[in-house]
């Protein structure tokens, strides 16, 4: 398996712009989890799913922020509209079992809005 | 809400000198992950303690947890330039579910 793959990995945007994140988690992992990391607050979790429904979105910052899991080997972070703070890496990652078991984590995508 | 909180913050040390990070929790845990991010890159899982008192070795790092499972440590014998990046201790919240990240310690190795 690849690993869990992320894309894009930059992405710049104006504010106001919307901004789409994707996800593809390993094959077999019933969790996935989106995260942002920044310096001052270190890695937030956003949102999880169990068997491609959400779970725990109460780490979502905004109603502008927005996730989806439409089958098992894809998911979407969406941000519309996307603002300055919301400059962040942005990480996906997937598990096999829950707190039980090592997150997998994406090469993340680094996301700047100017 | 319920944390965990991770020191030092930064750590700078000598190569060859040893390193250790620090986990607290307010509340018992059931089990702690310590995690590594190099810089540029994303966290990778060392490993995960789930006994009282364990005591965990891979190679020079050395993992604890503490016997009343509220604190953890990460130790590294005779660091090495390999060693730079973030080191996180993650633990389930159990009253919200979830797992709770540490703030991480940045580790910078001097030459």
């Amino acid at each position: 398996d690849a690993g869990v793959i992320q894309s894009p990995r930059h992405e710049v945007t104006e504010m106001g712009q919307e901004v789409t994140l994707r996800c593809k988690p390993i094959s077999g992992h019933d969790y996935l989890f989106w995260y942002r990391q920044t310096m001052m607050r270190g890695l937030e979790l956003l949102i999880y799913f169990n068997n491609n429904v959400p779970i725990d979105d109460s780490g979502m910052p905004e109603d502008r922020f927005s996730a989806k899991m439409p089958n098992a080997s894809f998911s979407t972070l969406k941000i519309q509209p996307s603002e300055p703070r919301d400059s962040a890496v942005y990480f996906c990652a997937s598990s096999s079992e829950f707190l039980r078991t090592e997150a997998f984590f994406g090469q993340g995508t680094r996301l700047t809005v100017v | 809400g319920q944390q965990v909180m991770q020191i030092p913050q930064y750590q700078h040390v000598q190569e060859g000198e040893d390193f250790t990070t620090y986990c607290n929790s307010s509340t018992t845990l059931s089990n702690i992950q310590w995690y590594k991010q190099r810089p540029g890159g994303h966290p990778v899982f060392l490993i995960q303690l789930v006994k009282s008192g364990e005591v965990k070795k891979q190679k020079r790092l050395t993992f604890q947890f503490g016997e009343a499972k509220k604190n953890s440590s990460l130790h590294i014998t005779a660091t090495q330039t390999t060693d730079v990046g973030t080191y996180f201790c993650a633990a389930p919240m159990n009253r919200d579910d979830k797992i709770i990240f540490g703030k991480g310690t940045r580790l910078h190795i001097l030459p």
